[in-house]
């Protein structure tokens, strides 16, 4: 069974630049989850998707993070502008149900915002 | 606000030696999941604790969710190079799901 599929894996942009990371979940699974881990923590949810719909963004900085998951399946994650406080592990991860039980993790996208 | 808070930070000890790391709130959650984290990798899960006072046995690794369901203790019996990594908590509190921290563990040979 193939894992969860991040691209890029590395990223270097300038602040105020855009940047924009994929992610393919486990086929099958309905829950898809990006997280944000700064250097010495744990990943902070970002937001939450059932199929294509939006169960949680309570902690997404809406001014300038979007996300998207256009039939269910892939998602993108965008950043724009950027600033210095972004540079981060960017990780994706998909489960079964939507109570973020066992859920299965991508290799994440590291950005550095310069 | 429910927050994991895990302990110790950071534990660097010898191969064959035995090791506990915590994991503990003044939250109850409905359910704990412990995972381990490589450099450049993402998570692993290892496992999900739900009833109060349950215990799981991974091989050398032992698991156990507090009575009151708001802590968790990692047991890892004589420790291998292989152990070495970020170990995370995570649970849902306040229909929120929350990771700590982690424990860094380094297993010298």
């Amino acid at each position: 069974e193939a894992g969860v599929a991040q691209s890029p894996r590395y990223k270097i942009i300038e602040k105020r630049q855009s940047v924009a990371f994929w992610c393919n979940p486990i086929s099958g699974h309905a829950t898809l989850y990006w997280y944000q881990q700064i250097l010495g923590q744990g990943p902070k949810l970002l937001i939450q998707f059932q199929n294509n719909g939006v169960v949680d963004d309570s902690q997404l900085p809406k001014d300038r993070f979007s996300a998207e998951r256009l039939k269910g399946v892939d998602s993108t994650l965008k950043i724009q502008p950027a600033k210095l406080e972004d540079s981060a592990v960017y990780l994706c991860a998909s489960s079964w149900g939507d109570r973020g039980y066992e859920q299965y993790f991508g290799p994440g996208t590291r950005l550095t915002v310069t | 606000t429910q927050l994991l808070e895990q302990s110790p930070q950071f534990l660097s000890i010898q191969e064959g030696e035995n090791l506990t790391v915590y994991c503990n709130s003044s939250s109850v959650f409905s359910s704990l999941q412990w995972y381990r984290q490589e450099p450049g990798e993402g998570p692993v899960l290892l496992v999900t604790v739900v009833t109060g006072g349950e215990v799981k046995k991974l091989k050398r690794l032992t698991f156990q969710f507090g009575d009151a369901r708001k802590d968790s203790s990692l047991h890892i019996t004589a420790a291998q190079p292989g152990d070495t990594g970020l170990y995370l908590c995570a649970g849902r509190g306040d229909d929120k799901i929350i990771f700590g921290k982690g424990t860094r563990l380094h297993i010298l040979p």
